[in-house]
């Protein structure tokens, strides 16, 4: 199983449509969780971390499942600017400084 | 600027030539990281550098990858006898120690091995 996986994509949605996508993460032990936005032949940058009680930023929303190691990203109401490929992040267990991404999921927002 | 800066930004080579890539991180942050992304890949760490530790260098592919980070702050990734699946970004980040998870990206550089 690898380190992070996530739903291959690509997603192509309407806009103002609700886009969520899925991750899951083989190490236990990871404590540190996050999405990151990577445009189009740009360096990827942080969207919003994932914490264990959920959390929202706007239109969008990031949940946790440590049981079934499992991380959520939804977006609402989604806007042509979404277009990017979202990509999982988990640090490579407890403490650690390793920083392990998914291959990412490509979301095309059309007009 | 106040961002990481990498360079050069693109870099073609022959198969069994050196290269140098060079990341300049953002002033105060102890913390680097080289990752490398092939085209239609994610990203794949290959080492990291914090403060004056030993860095870890678990993901680098071969012995023909080497970095250094001369005091504390400047890096160095240097790819010897290259080869065509060196082909890839080349991407610098670095992190403020109190930060645990942003990585700040430089944009990157385009190797391509002919």
């Amino acid at each position: 199983r690898k380190e992070v996986e996530q739903d291959p994509g690509p997603f192509n949605v309407p806009e103002g449509a609700t886009v969520a996508f899925n991750c899951t993460y083989s190490n236990s032990a990871s404590q540190s969780f996050f999405w990151y936005r990577q445009d189009c032949r740009k360096e990827p940058k942080l969207l919003m971390s994932v914490y264990s009680s959920g959390n929202e930023d706007g239109r969008f929303t990031a949940q946790l499942n440590r049981a079934s190691q499992y991380i959520s990203l939804l977006i609402r109401d989604s806007k042509l600017s979404d277009s990017a490929t979202y990509l999982c992040v988990v640090n490579s267990g407890a403490g650690s400084y390793q920083l392990t991404f998914g291959k990412g999921t490509k979301l095309s927002v059309i007009p | 600027g106040a961002g990481v800066s990498q360079s050069p930004s693109n870099k073609v080579t022959e198969k069994g030539k050196d290269v140098e890539l060079r990341c300049d991180p953002i002033s105060g942050h102890t913390a680097l990281y080289w990752y490398r992304q092939s085209l239609g890949q994610g990203l794949e760490f290959l080492i990291y550098f914090q403060g004056n530790s030993a860095p870890d260098k678990s993901g680098l592919p071969s012995d023909r990858f080497s970095a250094e980070r001369t005091g504390g702050s400047v890096s160095t990734l240097t790819i010897q006898r290259t080869q065509q699946e060196d082909s890839a970004v080349y991407l610098c980040a670095s992190r403020p120690s109190a930060s645990p998870g942003e990585l700040f990206f430089g944009e990157g550089s385009r190797l391509t091995v002919l």
